[in-house]
């Protein structure tokens, strides 16, 4: 069964621009979840979608937002770009929504803000 | 606010030692608690998922233990490998509120040849 997919794998984009980032999760999974990783910051949740719907939120601005399509399949925005943006970011997938389901990673999307 | 600390941050040790990772958190309110490998640059590996009313689990040479009321856990590594080699992340799921993963800074493990 393939693993969590993410593309691209590598963006380079300036400040005030904006950026699109997918995720496929594994098939018959229904809920992803994002994460940004920084070396200072580490880990943090973005946000989780689970059958289309946002179920939970984390604390970023209202630049950073997200969608699920009903494959499952998610999409992440940032507009605005700024310098601080610039991270690892990784998207998770989850048979069930968030509790008891063990999550998936994929390999994440490096950005870059110039 | 739940918090998740692991100690240490770095680690390194010669192959075949056998070793402990440290995980602790503040809340023991939590459905469960993983272990993740993360190596350079990459995304993160699940390696063990402990449900709150379990003790441990084990997955070949790993064990991972979980005492939910003193919020401790311990990843046991058996006869380490230079492959082992990588950051290795606690995180658990908290209840209620976003139901969120909170994870911890990682400790990074060097098995040295």
């Amino acid at each position: 069964k393939a693993g969590v997919t993410q593309t691209p794998r590598y963006l380079i984009k300036t400040r005030g621009q904006q950026v699109t980032l997918s995720c496929s999760p594994i098939s018959g999974h229904r809920s992803v979840s994002w994460y940004q990783q920084t070396p200072g910051q580490g880990l943090q949740f973005l946000f989780e979608y689970f059958s289309e719907t946002q179920r939970n939120k984390g604390n970023f601005p209202g630049r950073f937002s997200g969608r699920q399509f009903s494959n499952s399949r998610s999409e992440m925005n940032v507009s605005t770009l700024e310098l601080g943006d610039s991270a690892l970011y990784l998207c998770a997938s989850s048979l069930k929504a968030a509790g008891l389901a063990e999550q998936f990673f994929g390999p994440g999307t490096r950005l870059t803000v110039l | 606010k739940q918090e998740v600390t692991q100690i240490p941050a770095a680690l390194s040790v010669p192959e075949g030692e056998n070793l402990v990772l440290n995980c602790s958190f503040t809340d023991s309110a939590i459905y469960n608690l993983q272990w993740f490998r993360q190596d350079p640059g990459k995304g993160l590996t699940s390696l063990l998922l402990i449900q709150s009313s379990q003790r441990e689990q084990t997955s070949g040479r790993l064990n991972a233990s979980l005492d939910k009321s003193s919020g401790r856990s311990t990843l046991y590594i058996a006869a380490s490998q230079p492959g082992d080699s990588a950051t290795y992340l606690c995180a658990v799921r908290a209840q209620g509120g976003s139901e969120k993963l909170v994870f911890g800074k990682g400790t990074k493990l060097t098995v040295n040849p």
